[in-house]
């Protein structure tokens, strides 16, 4: 049981370069997210996905686009990196949502990403 | 819209004493909840504690415990018998009515011998 894993674990792309991250979980959740961690920024959404099939929009979508690949699988793609990417992009996943009721994420190790 | 403020960047603790983060939240949803996560060091988040909008007992698990005001809208974490382990970020967050979680800046707890 790995839990949430994403790869890769770091990466430097020059400016308008592509790339995507990769996660996974293994604990059949429904809900996973993307965040991007800044210093003395907090954690950050970018996009989640409530369930298979759909995405959503969180506090800092522009630049990215994700896809929910199935339940398993969440990915989020720079399509052309610029030097404000830089950060620590971290995976979650938690269970379903049920209205009003808040449930705990579970976090992968984050990817380290630098743009020059 | 929910925000959350930690308004502690920094705290120092000698070891075996208790500590609390503070943290205050500002929310329109009636049902919500609030967790405090640690990233040590090495990076990863690690959930620790979580408290319902409606609970009406505090949280505890283990050393960490949830000083939870809703009055006040504060939902402080307290640590007991702090550890050198204990080194790390905190992070207070809160969801509501989405699953969409929000997070505070963090507080660097430092445990010192």
């Amino acid at each position: 049981n790995a839990g949430v894993t994403q790869t890769p674990k770091f990466q430097v792309l020059k400016t308008g370069q592509s790339m995507t991250l990769q996660c996974a979980q293994d604990m059949n959740h429904n809900s996973m997210y993307w965040y991007r961690q800044d210093p003395g920024m907090g954690l950050r959404l970018i996009y989640y996905s409530a369930s298979e099939g759909t995405t959503d929009k969180g506090e800092v979508p522009n630049g990215y686009n994700v896809s929910r690949l199935n339940k398993r699988e969440f990915s989020l793609r720079l399509e052309s990196a610029a030097p404000s990417q830089t950060s620590v992009y971290f995976c979650a996943s938690s269970e379903s949502l049920r209205a009003g009721v808040s449930y705990e994420q579970y976090f992968g190790p984050g990817t380290r990403l630098t743009v020059t | 819209a929910q925000k959350i403020t930690q308004t502690q960047p920094g705290m120092f603790v000698q070891e075996k004493e208790a500590v609390t983060l503070d943290c205050t939240y500002d929310t329109s949803d009636q049902s919500y909840g609030l967790f405090w996560y640690k990233q040590p060091s090495s990076g990863e988040m690690i959930f620790l504690i979580y408290q319902g909008s409606y609970d009406e007992q505090n949280a505890t698990e283990g050393r960490y415990s949830l000083n939870f005001q809703k009055a006040r809208k504060s939902a402080n974490l307290v640590i007991s018998a702090s550890q050198l382990g204990d080194s790390a970020m905190y992070f207070c967050a809160i969801g509501g009515f989405t699953d969409k979680l929000i997070f505070g800046t963090g507080t660097r707890l430092q445990v010192f011998p």
